[in-house]
């Protein structure tokens, strides 16, 4: 079935640091891929989507390229800021069908001053 | 509209109760999905409705599961008999069929406490 591995938190940086948050999922065909964004006391978002190989899907500073030969899906920022924090989902939805999401165990960020 | 609504927020209930959870979808939203989210993890599915239809359920619906989507708008999820396993965030979101991609609106969840 369809999963997805991301990164284990939490990741603490400080401000203005650069972030990586490393997801790779297994799917057949071609998955969209996203990014959900918890924060403290809200509800899940949607940061970004990719809907294709190559695809580089872009929010917020946020950026993540869908890469079909890796099955990767990485969540990369230049420069975090404290409101940033939060927790990171990295999901996938069936190619086909309904477009069940499947998620991560998320990433916990922490941004300090 | 303003987005999915779920009812309550908050249900504190004792070991062996039903209880029942309602959720509003965004009004021409006609895909309807349910997940359990417990501490450190990630969203886990538990079934789809397609307008009234429920399409799929998930394993981890056991038999204590039901839900319901009456006339294809408002969904309820019940449990009965709850067990403290059954203690968790319970999510709703729904999304508009047809288009690739389509993103999944969540809403902000019904916190489950089973004492």
């Amino acid at each position: 079935g369809n999963s997805v591995t991301q990164m284990e938190g939490p990741v603490t940086l400080s401000e203005e640091a650069f972030l990586t948050i490393n997801c790779t999922y297994t799917a057949t065909g071609y998955p969209s891929l996203f990014w959900y964004v918890q924060y403290p006391g809200e509800g899940l978002q949607l940061l970004l989507k990719a809907t294709k190989a190559d695809d580089k899907g872009s929010n917020k500073g946020f950026e993540a390229t869908y890469r079909k030969e890796t099955t990767s899906f990485h969540l990369e920022k230049g420069s975090v800021q404290v409101s940033d924090s939060a927790v990171y989902f990295c999901a996938l939805s069936d190619p086909g069908g309904y477009q069940k999401v499947t998620f991560g165990t998320g990433t916990k960020l922490q941004v300090i001053p | 509209d303003t987005g999915v609504s779920q009812n309550p927020r908050h249900k504190i209930t004792k070991r062996g109760q039903n209880v029942t959870f309602r959720c509003d979808p965004i009004s021409e939203h006609n895909r309807l999905y349910w997940y359990r989210q417990t501490l450190g993890q990630g969203p886990e599915f538990l079934t789809y409705f397609q307008n009234e239809a429920q399409l799929e359920k998930s394993r981890l619906l056991s038999d204590r599961f039901s839900a319901e989507r009456p006339k294809g708008s408002f969904s309820t999820l019940e449990i009965q008999r709850t067990e403290q396993g059954d203690s968790a965030m319970y999510l709703c979101a729904s999304s508009l069929e047809g288009t690739l991609g389509a993103e999944a609106f969540f809403g902000q969840g019904t916190r489950l406490t089973v004492v």
